[in-house]
């Protein structure tokens, strides 16, 4: 079965310091990999995404992520983080291989704390 | 330009009624997605639109549960004999429909079940 893991519930960084959310992943075909975003009553926000080509992507605000085919992972990063970089994040995935139809698979998603 | 609109944001019925959520995807978006977000979890799939029809419905969780997109656009969500259980934030997403296509979200409707 396919499926998304975010190992932690919550990640706590000071402000400056670099970030890392971390995402494994579990699937039959080749993996689309995604990360959004989400704030307080809002809805989900695009950050970045791996198709195919550089290992590194970069995405929204800052953010980048590693695809590790190896590791099955996919870990969210930023240099530098900013208080206003507290959300939930999503990693999902999507495979056109099998019986998915190209919906996401998402993890249960990581809460991100920035303190000043 | 406009992103996904959903309406209502929030919704409020009492067990047993009939509701209908909709979605309005971004224009020239040819899939269209609906996923179900309880409490302290990530999006579940529920249903995938490619034009008009249905193209996966695998993660509707029951007869109760249907949604349609007859003109390839807007598509309505439609829960009948609603239970306690269905409270959560419906969210719905469009794409180009590429294989590789970003999905863009919705902000949700926000059911509650009394």
């Amino acid at each position: 079965a396919q499926s998304v893991a975010q190992p932690e519930d919550q990640v706590n960084v000071a402000e400056g310091n670099p970030l890392t959310v971390k995402c494994t992943y579990s699937v039959s075909g080749n993996p689309y990999l995604f990360w959004y975003v989400q704030y307080p009553n809002r809805g989900l926000q695009f950050l970045l995404k791996y198709i195919t080509g550089d290992n590194l992507v970069k995405g929204s605000y800052g953010f980048e992520a590693e695809f590790n085919k190896s590791q099955t992972s996919f870990h969210l990063k930023k240099p530098s983080a900013l208080v206003s970089d507290s959300a939930l994040y999503f990693c999902a995935v999507r495979t056109l291989d099998g019986g998915s139809q190209g919906n996401l698979i998402f993890g249960k998603g990581t809460k991100l704390s920035v303190k000043p | 330009g406009a992103g996904v609109s959903q309406t209502p944001s929030n919704k409020v019925t009492e067990k047993g009624k009939y509701v209908e959520l909709r979605c309005d995807p971004i224009s020239g978006h040819t899939a269209l997605y609906w996923y179900r977000q309880s409490l302290g979890q990530g999006p579940e799939f529920l249903i995938y639109f490619q034009g008009t029809g249905a193209a996966d419905d695998s993660g509707l969780p029951n007869d109760r549960f249907f949604a349609v997109r007859p003109e390839g656009s807007v598509s309505t969500l439609k829960i009948q004999r609603t239970e306690r259980g269905d409270s959560a934030v419906y969210l719905c997403a469009s794409s180009p429909g590429l294989a590789g296509a970003t999905q863009y979200f919705g902000p949700g409707t926000r059911l509650t079940v009394l």
